[in-house]
């Protein structure tokens, strides 16, 4: 069975400063990747998303990850956060063949400083 | 196109009642799965349905259960309540194809046991 694990699960950081946020999952398979975002308040929506191909993967709001297959990790990147990036944040995973369900991390909540 | 909608957003049920949430997902999706999200434990899937068909199945008990209508909506139940229950149960909508498995949620039904 797959699994999702997020090392930080709360973040503080001043404005400007980088981020980056870990993910790890647990799959043998091809798998499909994803980062979602919960902002106070608002719904869980899509922040980017790993199907195939390139392995650094361009979001919203200037978020990017790395996917890279050897180590089973998909971090999730901004070089300057903003106050408006408070917010919670979701890695999830599914396996690619068959329908398997999407499995979501624990979650990381990023508190930015102004 | 219209989101993903979730009714009622607020209930407040007692321990031993049960309750029936409703979603209707994005038009042209069929597939709909169900999230329960409580603090520090992330999203915990409940189930996902295609075509009616419940697909994915999570490690809840069998006081958890839902169907999908052929229009796709879809219900979720939850019998003799417990305390614990009380949570934020997010539906999502999808395509349900194994090759792009993006979730697109709802704002969620807050549950509350007393």
């Amino acid at each position: 069975a797959q699994s999702v694990s997020q090392h930080n699960h709360h973040v503080i950081l001043s404005e400007a400063a980088s981020l980056e946020l870990g993910c790890n999952y647990s799959y043998g398979g091809t798998v499909n990747l994803f980062w979602y975002v919960q902002y106070p308040g608002q719904h869980l929506q899509l922040l980017l998303k790993y199907f195939s191909g390139d392995p650094l993967v361009k979001g919203i709001k200037g978020f990017e990850a790395e996917f890279i297959k050897s180590k089973f990790s998909f971090n999730l990147r901004k070089p300057s956060v903003q106050w408006s990036d408070t917010a919670e944040y979701f890695c999830a995973v599914n396996a690619r063949g068959g329908y398997q369900k999407v499995t979501f991390g624990i979650g990381t909540k990023l508190q930015v400083i102004p | 196109k219209a989101g993903v909608t979730q009714t009622p957003r607020y209930l407040i049920k007692t321990r031993g009642q049960q309750v029936t949430l409703s979603c209707s997902p994005i038009s042209g999706h069929r597939s709909v799965s169900w999230y329960q999200q409580t603090p520090g434990q992330g999203l915990q899937f409940l189930f996902e349905y295609f075509s009616e068909t419940q697909r994915n199945k999570g490690n809840f008990p069998g006081r958890f259960s839902g169907r999908q209508f052929s229009n796709s909506r879809s219900e979720m139940n939850v019998s003799t309540l417990e305390l614990g229950d009380s949570a934020l149960y997010l539906c999502a909508s999808g395509t349900g194809t194994s090759d792009n498995n993006e979730q697109f949620f709802g704002p969620g039904t807050r549950l509350t046991v007393l």
